[in-house]
């Protein structure tokens, strides 16, 4: 069964360091996100992302924040400098069309510390 | 700004019993989903409700939406232990460009006691 892959599994950085989270999304799905759950917490919206361009951003999601899809199989979320707060769980997710009955699938998620 | 409030956050339950999981959200939706997460792990899709008296079932679990009232329901029927996990509900708007944007509630810890 295709499933979302997200690499690294675990990324540990130094504070005001860039750190680049990859996803490789469900082939045939053209609607991606990211979400970022802080330990112990509910799960938080970052950004959607269709045909090349942001479609909805969270609050959350500023000037830090960027995503990319650089071929046709990857989507990444560059963080440009790292802060403590930054430390959580990133989920990326994807689905085949945003406005139909389709779910979300997530990947197993990429857990980021900031030293 | 939307707002989804889950009810009880934790629920500690014995095997064998029933018990429900409110979610409650503040403005229109257009799509409900339930969630599975189980420690250290990534989200398991389990339900998407798409209209008013909508009901899904799938073995100990139903999950039920009444837009009118803004809540959905999470039914668990005889637990067992396998269970134990985090269920979160999440509301889905589109925004004026038709995307989606979901917003998570806050999370019930659900431990089955043998």
């Amino acid at each position: 069964e295709p499933e979302v892959t997200q690499t690294p599994s675990h990324q540990v950085t130094q504070m005001g360091q860039e750190v680049i989270l990859r996803c490789v999304p469900i082939s045939n799905h053209l609607y991606f996100y990211w979400y970022r759950q802080i330990l112990g917490q509910k799960v938080e919206f970052l950004v959607s992302f269709y045909n090349n361009e942001i479609s909805e951003k969270s609050e959350i999601f500023d000037d830090q924040f960027s995503v990319e899809r650089p071929d046709g199989s990857n989507f990444t979320l560059k963080i440009r400098s790292t802060k403590l707060e930054d430390s959580a769980m990133y989920f990326c997710a994807s689905s085949e069309i945003a406005t139909s009955t389709d779910t979300q699938y997530f990947g197993p998620g990429t857990r980021l510390t900031v030293l | 700004e939307l707002k989804v409030e889950q009810n009880p956050l934790f629920l500690s339950m014995q095997e064998g019993k029933n018990y429900t999981i409110y979610c409650n959200y503040s403005t229109t939706s257009d799509r409900l989903y339930w969630y599975r997460q189980d420690p250290g792990k990534s989200l398991e899709s389990l339900f998407v409700l798409l209209s008013n008296g909508a009901v899904k079932q799938e073995g100990r679990l139903m999950a039920s939406l009444d837009t009118k009232a803004r809540l959905s329901t999470l039914h668990i029927t005889a637990a067992v232990h396998d269970l134990s996990a985090t269920y979160f509900c999440a509301v889905d708007v589109l925004n004026s460009g038709g995307y989606q944007k979901v917003t998570f509630g806050t999370g019930t810890k659900l431990q089955v006691i043998p």
